[in-house]
């Protein structure tokens, strides 16, 4: 069984709709939470960085971590064309600097 | 610009015959990585560094080398590629105090006929 298990998608939503991206992950010594957003023929780029539990917001994105569910969510509000992508979730343990498991990624499609 | 280079972006060679693919990073970071990204396996490790001559094996180091001879320069080695080692590969970046928060290059694409 994976560490790190995410919603496979693919995923296609009209604009404008919220999206819900999802992660469950097994190793409870996880303590950073990220994502990656990763465009077609491009390197994964930082979108969201949380530690421990909680939620995180930046503009339209939300990233919500519950470590007694080991269950990490992104939400996308009012989505865009251009948000499009693939979605990466991404662990650490707080002792294990510079490595980190990722999910297999959830590709989005935001149709105008 | 603050980026992560890798060359070549496109690669195909053939069986056993060595190959290097380079990375560069002008962040000053002391970790960096590599990394494989397959359909349906998604991002797996192969090798990072914490710093200059300290390496470790991720979760596939086998048949790559690396070296970390220069803080900015981080090159995989295949030593003799076969055809299970085609895949996109991406070198990453971070530095001491935001660890967790990589920069990636833009990918190189290896086949191995």
């Amino acid at each position: 069984q994976k560490e790190v298990e995410q919603d496979p998608g693919p995923l296609s939503v009209p604009e404008g709709a919220i999206v819900s991206l999802n992660c469950t992950y097994s190793n409870s010594a996880f303590q950073y939470f990220m994502w990656y957003r990763q465009y077609s023929r491009k390197g994964p780029e930082l979108l969201m960085y949380t530690y421990s539990s909680g939620n995180k917001e930046d503009g339209r994105f939300t990233a919500q971590v519950d470590k007694s569910s080991k269950y990490i969510s992104l939400f996308i509000r009012d989505s865009q064309p251009s948000d499009s992508a693939t979605y990466l979730c991404a662990m650490s343990p707080n002792t294990n600097a510079g490595k980190s498991t990722f999910g297999d990624g959830t590709t989005l499609t935001v149709k105008p | 610009e603050a980026q992560v280079t890798q060359n070549p972006r496109y690669l195909i060679t053939v069986t056993g015959k060595k190959l290097t693919v380079t990375c560069s990073q002008n962040m000053n970071h002391e970790y960096m990585s590599w990394y494989r990204q397959d359909p349906g396996l998604g991002l797996r490790q192969i090798y990072y560094s914490m710093n200059v001559e300290v390496t470790d094996k991720g979760d596939v180091p086998e048949g790559y080398k690396v070296s970390r001879k220069e803080k900015r320069n981080f090159p995989l080695i295949l030593e003799s590629p076969s055809p299970n080692q085609t895949s996109l590969y991406f070198c990453a970046s971070s530095s001491w105090d935001r660890e967790n928060i990589q920069y990636f290059g833009a990918g190189t694409r290896l086949s191995v006929l």
